[in-house]
């Protein structure tokens, strides 16, 4: 099975600040197809997970630019340049290519310095 | 506006059974694949089952497989998750979703 293992656990921010989350699988995600379905959610607190990121690096319809993803076959990053308060949460990576066996980073919190 | 509204959670015994339902609206429901995610209180999110956009393919997580069974109608742009034999692990808060969208989520509490 495919693990991903998402760091840091937490994060601590200040607003305009920076971050960076790191997920890394156990199996490379490039799918036969040539795809690499990694995919990152946010969670607020007491809301349903949103989309952010799919494939990698291409942006959800209506999630602002500050959010970036990159990587590939093992190695993805998931980043905000300048945080803002209504990034607070946990942020999970999901990986589609081993499908339907889908799995998720236990994710990283980020809140408030 | 999409909306997914699950209901049919709720308080059941262990080895007992349950049926989720999921309404779709607002997005053509028969275009997309549909899963099932849980969230245990306090713990991250787990895949459940996914089902085809036409039923086709479907497949289960190891630690339900046998015991649920997901399924769709298209027609009335619903998604269903029948749960039987439940667990005390069971627990969970669980999600309809399409990865793009997703529902708020209803409640599943096994205990005796």
């Amino acid at each position: 099975d495919v693990v991903l293992t998402q760091t840091p656990p937490t994060l601590s921010a200040t607003i305009g600040q920076s971050v960076s989350i790191s997920c890394r699988s156990s199996q490379s995600l490039l799918h036969s197809n040539g795809n690499t379905y990694l995919h990152w959610l946010l969670q607020r607190p007491g809301q349903s997970p949103q989309l952010l990121i799919y494939s990698v690096s291409r942006l959800e319809s209506g999630v602002p630019n500050r959010f970036s993803g990159s990587g590939s076959g093992t190695d993805f990053t998931l980043k905000i340049s300048g945080v803002e308060a209504e990034d607070l949460g946990v942020y999970y990576c999901v990986q589609g290519t081993h499908a339907p066996m889908y799995t998720f980073g236990a994710g990283t919190k980020l809140e408030l310095k | 506006e999409v909306q997914l509204v699950e209901s049919g959670g709720g308080l059941v015994q262990p080895g007992r059974s349950l049926k989720l339902s999921c309404v779709a609206s607002g997005f053509t429901f028969s275009n997309y694949g549909m899963n099932w995610i849980r969230q245990a209180p306090g713990k991250g999110l787990e895949w459940v089952a996914y089902i085809s956009s036409g039923s086709s393919y479907i497949y289960y997580a190891e630690t339900v497989k046998g015991r649920f069974t997901i399924s769709r109608d298209n027609a009335k742009n619903t998604l269903y998750l029948q749960m039987t034999s439940l667990r005390s692990e069971d627990t969970a808060l669980y999600y309809c979703a399409s990865w793009r969208y997703w529902g708020q989520g209803v409640m599943v509490t096994v205990s005796s």
